[in-house]
């Protein structure tokens, strides 16, 4: 069964530097998210990515993050000079968008981020 | 903006009993979605629920939508050691891709 895959599985930074995550959505899938979780909380949406650009974003992704789909398979998010309070796991989702708000969303395994 | 709350927090169940988390949203959902995430995991779904009032089972799961498509609640029959995870609701309002989880309900089984 297709999946979705993240990379890296954790990523330790230090505190200022610039860390980028990425994702490789299931690959007939049109639209693409980012949610993070910090520990022991509840799943929080960032961003969703269609046609290339932004659709919709919470108030979390502010202008310290960006999302890009650099080629035909990746998608990746950005954060600029990393906080402590970045710490979480970082989970990338993608649907096929057929189903509008309707479709299942599949996650990725996730990436820890830790910030030191 | 949306709010999705989910109750209990935590659960803790002798094997075998039943089992029951609750999930309330501030505004009229246009689908409802139930995941699961065991310890280290990443979300799972489970099921989607779009139809008011609409009822799903899952062999020993059982989903209900409310009618005024503003509360949820998961229902599992005879838990086993296997149901131990966190099961999160998360909905989406009409037109949007945004999906608003609830806080999940930690289930623990204990043998």
């Amino acid at each position: 069964e297709p999946e979705v895959t993240q990379t890296p599985s954790h990523q330790v930074t230090q505190m200022g530097q610039e860390v980028i995550l990425r994702c490789v959505p299931i690959s007939n899938h049109l639209y693409f998210y980012w949610y993070r979780q910090i520990l022991g909380q509840k799943v929080e949406f960032l961003v969703s990515f269609y046609n290339n650009e932004i659709s919709e974003k919470s108030e979390i992704f502010d202008d310290q993050f960006s999302v890009e789909r650099p080629d035909g398979s990746n998608f990746t998010l950005k954060i600029r000079s990393t906080k402590l309070e970045d710490s979480a796991m970082y989970f990338c989702a993608s649907t096929n968008g057929r189903g509008g708000s309707t479709d299942t969303q599949y996650f990725g395994p996730g990436t820890r981020l830790t910030v030191l | 903006g949306q709010q999705v709350m989910q109750i209990p927090q935590y659960q803790h169940v002798q094997e075998g009993e039943d089992f029951t988390t609750y999930c309330n949203s501030s505004t009229t959902l246009s689908n409802i979605q139930w995941y699961k995430q065991r310890p280290g995991g990443h979300p799972v779904f489970l099921i989607q629920l779009v139809k008011s009032g609409e009822v799903k089972k899952q062999k020993r799961l059982t989903f209900q939508f409310g009618e005024a498509k503003k509360n949820s609640s998961l229902h599992i029959t005879a838990t086993q050691t296997t149901d131990v995870g966190t099961y999160f609701c998360a909905g989406a309002g009409a037109g949007s891709y945004q999906l608003t989880f609830g806080k999940g309900t930690k289930l623990s089984v204990i043998p």
